[in-house]
């Protein structure tokens, strides 16, 4: 019954290869959106997403791709990883991307680049 | 631009005893203010969030939270903590579509 689900959990990669991870909410919510804490735990957006549409990208180097395939899907492809993307992600959802909505958030995926 | 600041990083306080975690925000239009909490491995879950009317809000685990608008803050209290709150808590501001977090504090329950 978990609303707002990750996949992988962990994911350790080297330098230079492409990797992706998944996200899914099953609250029928039409905004979802990409994280980024970092190890000293500052959480900062990257993307977000509106029924399968981009509505926010925070300065995010173009290697980092969002795909929405529909409004419970939010995947993140990481092209050429480089150290500096070592962090936590994590995905979240709300039910319509307004200002007091609540965000649900994923487990997170502990992202390491060697 | 919307910005918060939590002054403390880390608070360490005794079991049972209370607790205050504070939050500035700075904001010039209205303000929406969240606390969440974050347990070890774990992701971001809602403690309470204000919208409007009283400036006492209640939340989830006997947290409470003051705005106070004439001092910019959101504080969160709890008046007897637990082992289990051992967390890392994040207060947070919405504006122009996304959600501004704090540096986050930790919390640390010594028995």
């Amino acid at each position: 019954d978990t609303a707002v689900s990750q996949t992988p959990k962990y994911l350790v990669t080297q330098m230079g290869n492409d990797k992706s991870i998944k996200c899914e909410q099953n609250l029928g919510h039409d905004t979802m959106y990409w994280y980024k804490q970092d190890s000293k735990k500052f959480l900062k957006i990257m993307f977000s997403y509106n029924n399968k549409e981009l509505i926010i990208n925070e300065t995010v180097p173009n290697r980092f791709s969002p795909k929405s395939p529909d409004k419970a899907h939010l995947n993140l492809h990481i092209n050429s990883l480089e150290l500096g993307d070592s962090a936590v992600y994590f995905c979240a959802s709300s039910l319509a991307g307004g200002w007091t909505d609540t965000q649900y958030f994923g487990p997170g995926t502990r992202l390491t680049v060697l | 631009a919307q910005s918060v600041t939590q002054l403390d990083s880390q608070v360490p306080v005794f079991e049972e005893a209370p607790v205050e975690l504070r939050c500035n925000y700075s904001s010039s239009v209205s303000v929406y203010l969240f606390w969440y909490v974050q347990y070890p491995n774990q992701g971001l879950q809602l403690l309470l969030k204000y919208l409007s009317g009283s400036t006492l809000v209640k939340g989830i685990n006997g947290f409470e939270a003051e705005f106070n608008k004439s001092q910019t803050s959101f504080h969160l209290r709890k008046p007897s903590v637990h082992i289990s709150d051992t967390a890392e808590y994040f207060c947070a501001a919405q504006g122009a579509q996304k959600l501004v977090f704090g540096q986050g504090t930790r919390l640390t329950i010594n028995p």
